[in-house]
């Protein structure tokens, strides 16, 4: 089974700086997804950023981007320009290609705290 | 467009009551996924449904929970003799049908309370 882990419970950084978030799985397959979700005080959860395996090149998203490193199923996210409003428990996730299985794997999530 | 629509958003049950959550998606999209998140953790899968089918209930207690998602309304799922250790927030997402990176977009929760 596939396991995502997030080994920063909580992280800080000061507004207007970047910071990088990390995040490993585990799996045997060459085809999948990854994802990085956003869940503000407000708890909805929010999709910050998307990865193919099958794609070399990073995905980037304005502020947001990742560093995917497919050998050692390694998938970070940066975040540029750090603003108050990117505060957030930021989640890893992983979704199979398989037919028939849709779920996403999460990790526990980071606690990202931005000071001003 | 209408995001993925989940109420009631708030829910009080005492033990051995049921708890009925609805969640409607987004317009086109068929499929719908249930996760349940416990306090300080990350969520976990429980169910993964399309019109009329469940698809994928690896994640499902045996008993006392059940989920439907019928050729008309919402997607419910039901929880039966609550007891405390359910007391969770329950996220619905929905998703299009296959063909493209079938990103899934979550619905704000339900917080239910067993008291």
């Amino acid at each position: 089974a596939q396991t995502v882990t997030q080994s920063q419970p909580e992280m800080s950084v000061q507004e207007a700086e970047t910071v990088t978030l990390s995040c490993t799985y585990d799996t045997s397959e060459s085809d999948y997804y990854l994802f990085w979700y956003k869940q503000p005080p407000s708890r909805q959860m929010i999709l910050v950023i998307r990865q193919e395996a099958y794609k070399q090149q990073n995905a980037t998203e304005n502020r947001f981007s990742v560093n995917f490193q497919k050998a050692a199923k390694s998938f970070s996210l940066k975040i540029s320009d750090s603003q108050l409003g990117d505060a957030a428990m930021y989640f890893c996730a992983y979704r199979t290609t398989q037919g028939g299985s849709e779920k996403l794997v999460f990790g526990k999530g980071t606690k990202l705290t931005v000071n001003p | 467009n209408a995001g993925v629509m989940q109420n009631p958003r708030h829910l009080v049950r005492r033990r051995g009551q049921e708890a009925r959550l609805r969640c409607s998606p987004m317009k086109g999209h068929s499929h719908v996924y249930w996760y349940r998140q416990l306090p300080e953790e990350g969520l976990k899968f429980m169910v993964y449904l399309q019109k009329e089918n469940i698809i994928d209930e690896s994640g499902m207690p045996k008993e006392r929970f059940s989920a439907e998602f019928p050729k008309e309304g919402p997607s419910i799922l039901r929880i039966q003799q609550v007891v405390r250790g359910d007391s969770a927030a329950y996220f619905c997402a929905s998703s299009p049908p296959r063909g493209s990176v079938e990103t899934q977009y979550f619905g704000p929760g339900t917080r239910l309370l067993v008291l």
